[in-house]
């Protein structure tokens, strides 16, 4: 069966420094690849998005940036966060003719 | 372009009541729809899917929706809710071939159903 990690699953960070964030799917492979960002009390929008390898396209620009270097592993990065960048950050795969498939998510704070 | 409307923000019944949940979306192409659950502090877990075939769909959970095509709609319903049914809820849609162009979901802004002893 297919799962989904996220890492880490808390963080805080002072404004203005950089940010990893990893997923990572197991169990299926060439899956499109998601970053959600979920602000306090509201809902879920659409960061960037895979279909493949090296391939990253942006649905808002802003000053975080995605990588996908393999398959099953997707990244978001941030070189300076601003306090608009806190949030709940979840990861999601899906395969052709299905739903989406969330990760726990990481909570972000910054301060 | 598709776009989602969930007609409650927030849904208060009583434990072992009936809910229904609203969904509406709008789209020119063929649709995929879903509803998902999120508990507090955790991802969204998939409810259940509405990809072709049946219009009556059955998910985990006790939960069950059914797709009309006419009224573009996509309700939620549980004949008998628990407590700890207490969670946000969100319908999506995607378009039905639309996985090479990214499978993007679109999701409404949520209901939170709160389920009183």
């Amino acid at each position: 069966s297919q799962t989904i990690h996220q890492w880490p699953a808390t963080l805080v960070q002072p404004v203005g420094s950089p940010l990893s964030l990893e997923c990572t799917v197991e169990g299926t492979s060439n899956p499109n690849l998601y970053w959600y960002r979920q602000a306090a009390g509201r809902g879920l929008q659409l960061l960037f998005y895979s279909v493949g390898i090296g391939q990253i396209s942006s649905e808002v620009p802003q000053n975080l940036s995605a990588s996908r270097p393999q398959d099953r592993q997707f990244i978001l990065s941030s070189k300076k966060l601003l306090l608009s960048d806190s949030g709940f950050y979840l990861c999601a795969w899906t395969i052709p003719g299905d739903g989406q498939y969330f990760g726990p998510g990481t909570r972000l704070t910054v301060t | 372009a598709q776009s989602v409307t969930q007609l409650d923000s927030q849904v208060p019944v009583f434990e072992e009541a009936p809910v229904e949940l609203r969904c509406n979306y709008s789209s020119s192409v063929s649709v995929y729809l879903f509803w998902y659950v999120q508990y507090p502090n955790q991802g969204l877990q998939l409810l259940l899917k509405y990809l072709s075939g049946s219009t009556l769909v059955k998910g985990i959970n006790g939960f069950e929706a059914e797709f009309n095509k006419s009224q573009t709609s996509f309700h939620l319903r549980k004949p008998s809710v628990h407590i700890s049914d207490t969670a946000e809820y969100f319908c999506a849609v995607s378009e039905s071939r639309g996985y090479n162009q990214g499978g993007k979901l679109i999701f409404g802004q949520g209901t939170e159903l709160s389920v009183k002893p």
